[in-house]
């Protein structure tokens, strides 16, 4: 049982490159969601998901795109790539029955 | 702002003691809170959870203690180990969960042997 999935693990990007990331999960969550994390601060809610084809902005949507065509899906997009996404990107989900979410591994992006 | 943070980024202790890592929230309609713990490298792992109806819940090893009144929750980690260096965070959430967890910026606990 793998539970999250991230991939890439790392990657550097110059300024308005694009790219995806991607989350799978083999839990059968109908919940997900894509933080980032900073240095010295806590995780931040990019997007978010309840459901297939469902999306919807959390507290930092601007410049990611998100997409969840299947159930254990989950794409994080970033269009045209700035030295202000230099960050690590975790993905999680959850039971929509419970609050607990479970994280991957995390994405480390650079972008130059 | 955040509307959960720690009062102390650090925490040093020596192997076998207790330790007691501290959060303040602000939301006072959050009613669900969760720790979590974050290794060097890895993503957060769950710890413990408490809902906002109670004042304490025990694990393994592990309580947390929930302060309604002047909105505080506590980690207090037993007979602390090496394994259990990492960086700590609570997080809260309000209604059904879905919009996801509001996360504090994290405590960095260190085991002194």
């Amino acid at each position: 049982n793998a539970g999250v999935t991230q991939t890439p693990k790392f990657r550097v990007l110059k300024t308005g490159q694009s790219m995806t990331l991607l989350c799978a999960q083999d839990m059968n969550h109908e919940y997900m969601y894509w933080y980032r994390q900073d240095p010295g601060m806590g995780l931040r809610l990019i997007h978010y998901s309840v459901g297939e084809g469902t999306t919807a902005k959390g507290e930092v949507p601007d410049g990611y795109n998100v997409s969840r065509l299947k159930k254990q899906n989950f794409l994080l997009g970033l269009e045209s790539a700035a030295p202000s996404q230099t960050s690590v990107y975790f993905c999680a989900s959850s039971y929509a029955s419970s609050y607990i979410q479970y994280f991957g591994a995390g994405t480390r992006l650079s972008v130059l | 702002g955040e509307s959960v943070g720690l009062h102390l980024p650090t925490l040093s202790v020596q192997e076998g003691d207790n330790s007691i890592i501290n959060c303040a929230y602000s939301n006072s309609a959050s009613d669900y809170f969760i720790w979590y713990k974050q290794e060097s490298g890895k993503g957060p792992q769950f710890i413990i959870d408490i809902r906002s109806n109670m004042d304490k819940r025990q694990g393994q090893r592990v309580t947390v203690l929930l302060n309604k009144t002047v909105k505080h929750l506590s980690l207090q980690i037993a007979a602390t180990q090496p394994g259990d260096s990492a960086v700590y965070f609570c997080a809260e959430t309000t209604g059904g969960g879905a919009d996801g967890l509001t996360f504090g910026k994290g405590t960095h606990l260190i085991i002194q042997p």
